[in-house]
């Protein structure tokens, strides 16, 4: 059972957009930024989004970040066949003192 | 670009002991924490412990404490994770990563630990 809370998957069509949600509470994403990561099969995990909503300069911009109190989402627009990837949220946790990561999100592009 | 290299993975009894390493070839590696994180066979990431930058801070998952050390060694910037008392359940890619919620992120080791 994993601290941030993800759906196990989702899905739609190339071009469309789609969101992921991570639910924590206040001691992680209550009180410290989110980071998102990418997982394509097979391979490391990459940086997408970093303090909530910020992308690093090698991500493009259909990739998008937010948060609103205790929880954050994901954003992808224009889909590709090449997101289709594993997506974890994590966060700093205050009380656990360790990073959480949600249990990731299953991206199927139909 | 940061380029994270771990090795030191392997296959090890239960109750055996494990050192994994991690070098990195930039040039900045004293200035960040640095973490380890690990994904079992077909299941999500979690995060294990992280060191601050001169190494007198750690934190470690509850499940590797007392089995675990992280340290590292800044004139070689390199990472180590020091694994004892190993079970079945540690099992998983291992991977070094920069920051104590990772930036950067190496290509992972696998550590097997089976009779």
């Amino acid at each position: 059972q994993s601290v941030l809370t993800q759906p196990p998957s989702v899905s739609a069509a190339p071009g469309q957009r789609v969101t992921i949600s991570c639910s924590g509470s206040s001691p992680n994403i209550g009180h410290n930024p989110v980071s998102w990561y990418q997982q394509l099969p097979g391979t490391a995990p990459r940086l997408l989004i970093y303090d909530n909503d910020k992308r690093p300069s090698v991500i493009p911009d259909r990739f998008s970040g937010s948060k609103s109190g205790t929880s954050a989402t994901l954003g992808i627009t224009g889909l590709q066949a090449g997101d289709e990837a594993d997506y974890y949220c994590g966060s700093w946790d205050n009380s656990l003192s360790v990073v959480v990561f949600g249990g990731g999100t299953k991206l199927t592009v139909l | 670009e940061v380029y994270l290299v771990e090795s030191g993975g392997g296959l090890v009894q239960p109750g055996g002991s494990l050192r994994l390493s991690c070098v990195d070839s930039g040039v900045t590696f004293r200035s960040y924490w640095m973490a380890w994180v690990r994904q079992p066979p077909g299941k999500g990431l979690e995060w294990v412990a992280n060191i601050n930058q001169d190494g007198s801070i750690k934190y470690y998952v509850d499940s590797v404490k007392g089995r675990f050390t992280i340290s590292r060694d800044n004139a070689k910037s390199s990472l180590y994770l020091q694994m004892n008392s190993l079970r079945v359940e540690d099992t998983a890619v291992y991977y070094c990563a920069r920051k104590g919620l990772p930036d950067n992120w190496g290509q992972g080791t696998l550590v097997t630990v089976s009779s």
